[in-house]
């Protein structure tokens, strides 16, 4: 069965850093696109960032040049570096195994930057 | 950047049919994917590749897409069906591809 968990949300100041954790289950992340995709409060689905299995990275205007996602085959694990975050950072971030659609989503974690 | 819009909110009786709607510019040379999110939990995929269904998803559920408009139908709605839909495509002709979303549809039954 595939299955996705993400951890490392919390409340974290403007300007400040985190890193988002994803480990997957059922199948291999470096086999497939994995993705992150966040929802803000009471808003819609916004695609942060992508790995291709080759490595490749591409990211949202929004995030680009802040966030950074990356992959740990050995543990089967996607991460997303955070770092200069915005009170528009604030948001439900999944992680989600796609090639065209997005098949398996985790529960999400929820990021809140606030003073 | 490729901008689809949907239609806030649906309300339809139970029994009733609903259709939310997806626009973009010649989304019709695109594959259209929707999911369904309820309160506090993740997208499911309902409708991928403009028409086919995932096993367990219901019949009731069904897409098209033609032209600048994709749509989703959900056929004898019941109360279960309330949740918030979202239409999605990867967008091939941005270099490189990305995948947008929809503004999303809020479904009240």
């Amino acid at each position: 069965e595939v299955q996705l968990m993400e951890t490392g949300g919390g409340l974290i100041q403007p300007g400040g850093s985190l890193r988002l954790s994803c480990a997957a289950s059922g199948f291999s992340v470096s086999d497939v696109y994995m993705n992150w995709v966040r929802q803000a409060p009471g808003k819609g689905l916004e695609w942060v960032s992508v790995l291709y299995r080759g490595g490749s990275t591409y990211y949202a205007d929004s995030v680009k040049g802040r966030f950074t996602i990356s992959r740990d085959n050995s543990k089967n694990t996607l991460y997303l570096q955070m770092h200069s975050l915005r009170a528009e950072d604030t948001a439900v971030y999944y992680c989600a195994r796609a090639i065209r659609y997005f098949d398996n989503w985790g529960q999400g974690t929820l990021v809140t930057v606030s003073s | 950047s490729y901008v689809l819009t949907q239609p806030p909110s649906v309300s339809v009786a139970p029994g009733k049919t609903a259709t939310i709607t997806c626009e973009g510019n010649n989304i019709g040379s695109k594959s259209v994917h929707w999911y369904q999110q309820k309160p506090g939990q993740a997208p499911v995929v309902v409708i991928y590749y403009d028409a086919d269904r995932p096993s367990g998803v219901p019949e009731r559920f069904s897409g098209s897409n033609s032209g600048n408009t994709a749509t989703l139908t959900i056929s004898r709605v019941e109360a279960g069906d309330e949740a918030d839909y979202h239409c999605q495509v990867w967008d091939s002709s941005s270099d490189p591809p990305l995948y947008v979303f929809g503004t999303g549809t809020k479904v009240t039954v």
